[in-house]
């Protein structure tokens, strides 16, 4: 079945440093990727999202890239905040199938100190 | 603003008890789900339902009943079967299941609510 694999957790990075969270999948065909954060106490919030290969996401300068040959979609930042502390989850939709749920990976934490 | 309301945000239950879980959403979406965090583990899926008096059981659905009356209501309960109730909640909707090229599959989550089994 369809799955997702993140890089274990918990990261801590001091400010202004790269961040890099990994994320590798299984699927048929080609779902589309995502990457959802969660704020401490709250719900998780769409963060970027890619629905074909090569395309990239990008938001609050995050960046993360759909790669086929790889199923990677890595989460990139290149100068983090202390306000980007959060759980990071990457998850998937096979595509081209109505009815399909979204699978999660199990989350990193992601810590930034001052 | 549209969004997705759940509460209570905290709660509390005896060992036997049932408690029902409320999630509304006013973002007229078709698709509402439950999702199960626990630590270390990600979400987990309960329950989920496409349309209004239909819903189908996700991956650990024993434990739990839902309902789905109206389109913007889909309360859990948790009954006194679910062995290890303790765990954040998520409800979330979206405006189509799955339907990945069309975009209407981003979900949008509620804020969450905690129980805890004394």
């Amino acid at each position: 079945g369809d799955s997702v694999t993140q890089m274990e957790g918990p990261v801590t990075l001091s400010e202004e440093a790269c961040l890099t969270i990994n994320c590798t999948y299984t699927a048929t065909g080609y779902p589309s990727l995502f990457w959802y954060v969660q704020y401490p106490g709250e719900g998780l919030q769409l963060l970027l999202k890619a629905t074909k290969a090569d395309d990239k996401g990008s938001n609050k300068g995050f960046e993360a890239t759909y790669r086929k040959e790889t199923t990677s979609f890595h989460l990139e930042k290149g100068s983090v905040q202390v306000s980007d502390s959060a759980v990071y989850f990457c998850a998937l939709l096979p595509g081209e199938t109505s009815g399909s749920r979204l699978t999660f990976g199990e989350g990193t934490q992601l810590t930034v100190n001052p | 603003d549209g969004g997705i309301t759940q509460s209570p945000k905290y709660l509390f239950r005896k060992e036997g008890q049932n408690v029902t879980l409320s999630c509304e959403q006013n973002l007229n979406h078709d698709a509402m789900y439950w999702y199960r965090q626990d630590p270390g583990q990600g979400l987990r899926l309960i329950y989920y339902s496409q349309i209004v008096n239909d819903f189908q059981k996700g991956d650990i659905a024993e434990g739990y009943s839902v309902s789905r009356e109206k389109k913007e209501s889909f309360p859990l309960t948790v009954t006194s079967a679910q062995k290890n109730p303790t765990a954040f909640y998520l409800c979330a909707s979206s405006a189509r299941l799955g339907q990945a090229l069309s975009g209407a599959n981003v979900l949008t989550f509620g804020a969450g609510s905690r129980l805890t089994v004394l």
